[in-house]
């Protein structure tokens, strides 16, 4: 079955240390690969995505993410967090000819301590 | 981004009454979807569309209706809404792979 985990549903970092945030798949095609960011009460916003070449990614905000096709990951970092990261973050999969259609990891928040 | 508008943004109805919330786009994606978005859950995907007057169910599609007549507007009906169905609905669209949100409404079912 094709499915999408983020084993932390919650996680409390200091602003200014690094961040890891991870994902797992499980997909039977070749997946495209995307993190998204929500700020409460907006919707979701595109930090980074992967098709196919180099399996590190950079994205928006000071955000990569790296692509490990043996491990069935696509895991975000950060390497110094900021008080405005704090969100919940979702990371979801896809192909090419699915029609657009993604799956979604259930999400995991990220807090900031002072 | 894609210019995607969602009306409401907030609603409060009762329960057994129907609920029509409207997603509009202005970048002529041919994809378009509902979700729902509730703790615990993350979004789950209610029902697509593949084109004008095409759709298809998603995974949580009981209880809703969609009608896509125009290219522009999607929109979800709830027949008769039911508490169950209090949610935040996001719409998305999507060009290459690539889905991009709106704002979200919030219903609220008494």
């Amino acid at each position: 079955a094709q499915s999408v985990t983020q084993p932390d549903i919650h996680i409390t970092v200091s602003e200014g240390a690094s961040l890891e945030l991870r994902c797992n798949y499980s997909y039977g095609a070749t997946p495209y690969l995307f993190w998204y960011v929500q700020s409460p009460g907006q919707g979701l916003q595109l930090l980074l995505k992967y098709f196919s070449g180099d399996t590190l990614v950079q994205g928006i905000k000071g955000f990569e993410a790296e692509f490990k096709r043996s491990q069935s990951s696509f895991n975000l970092r950060k390497p110094s967090v900021h008080w405005s990261d704090a969100a919940e973050y979702f990371c979801a999969v896809g192909a090419e000819g699915s029609q657009g259609n993604l799956i979604f990891g259930k999400g995991t928040k990220l807090s900031v301590k002072p | 981004d894609a210019g995607i508008t969602q009306s409401p943004r907030h609603k409060v109805t009762e329960t057994g009454t129907p609920v029509t919330l409207r997603c509009h786009q202005t970048e002529n994606h041919r994809y378009m979807y509902w979700y729902r978005q509730d703790p615990g859950h993350g979004l789950r995907l209610i029902h697509y569309s593949y084109g004008v007057k095409d759709t298809d169910k998603g995974e949580v599609s009981d209880g809703y209706s969609v009608s896509r007549s125009k290219t522009e507007d999607f929109l979800l009906t709830l027949e008769s809404a039911t508490s169950s169905q209090t949610s935040v609905y996001f719409c998305a669209t999507a060009r290459a792979g690539e889905q991009f949100f709106g704002p979200g409404t919030r219903l609220t079912v008494l």
